[in-house]
């Protein structure tokens, strides 16, 4: 069964550090990565997308990378800012097997960044 | 308009009642999804539907029925509530562009 893991779990950073959150998953066999933003009680929002062939993607400040061989993705910020606070998931898309087209998501990291 | 939307947004029952959640989308998309969120334990993947006619069991179907009615809509019933159901719920899909996965704003749905 696929887990993904986020590391750190939370992260308390000053307003204009440039920061990199962490995501592992088990199983090489995914279709794509997502990465998504929850602000508190509210829906996720669709950050960025990385097909399994492809290594990385960009997003104005934001950058995923996806290596699947290592089993990892990393999202890194540039210049943070207060508004960037929020939980950060990532989540695996299967692409085979009786799990084909399930998402397996990590637990998150909850984001603050003070002015 | 949002592409996902679930009604209703909140809703405070108690233990032994029926409850439907409801979901509809306008982005044209087949698959669809029922997620459930607790604090410290993430999404969890309650059922999925790839088409009408096709509804499949996620993780935690247990005390959980859904309803396909159409290509937009997907429902999920509990018919006997119980308090450790209380959680976040979230409807979503997935299509293109490039296989991406889109949420509703979720239900907060509290069993007394």
């Amino acid at each position: 069964k696929q887990e993904v893991t986020q590391i750190p779990a939370a992260l308390s950073v000053p307003e204009g550090e440039n920061l990199v959150l962490n995501c592992s998953f088990t199983d090489s066999a995914i279709y794509n990565l997502q990465w998504f933003r929850q602000d508190p009680g509210k829906g996720l929002t669709s950050l960025l997308l990385i097909q399994s062939s492809q290594r990385e993607q960009t997003s104005g400040r934001l950058n995923a990378s996806l290596d699947k061989s290592s089993g990892r993705s990393t999202l890194y910020i540039a210049a943070s800012q207060p508004g960037d606070s929020a939980t950060y998931l990532c989540a695996a898309l299967a692409d085979r097997g009786s799990t084909l087209g399930r998402l397996y998501f990590g637990r998150g990291t909850q984001l603050t960044v003070w002015p | 308009d949002a592409d996902v939307t679930q009604t209703p947004r909140n809703r405070i029952t108690k233990t032994g009642k029926r409850i439907m959640l409801e979901c509809s989308q306008t982005k044209g998309h087949d698959r669809m999804y029922w997620y459930r969120q607790d604090p410290g334990l993430g999404l969890r993947l309650i059922y999925y539907s790839f088409d009408v006619k096709d509804i499949n069991k996620g993780e935690i179907s247990d005390g959980y029925s859904v309803s396909r009615q159409a290509q937009a809509k997907f429902s999920l019933s509990l018919e006997s509530a119980i308090p450790n159901q209380t959680a976040l719920y979230f409807c979503a899909t997935r299509g293109l562009p490039a296989d991406t996965q889109y949420f509703g704003p979720g239900t907060r749905l509290t069993v007394l």
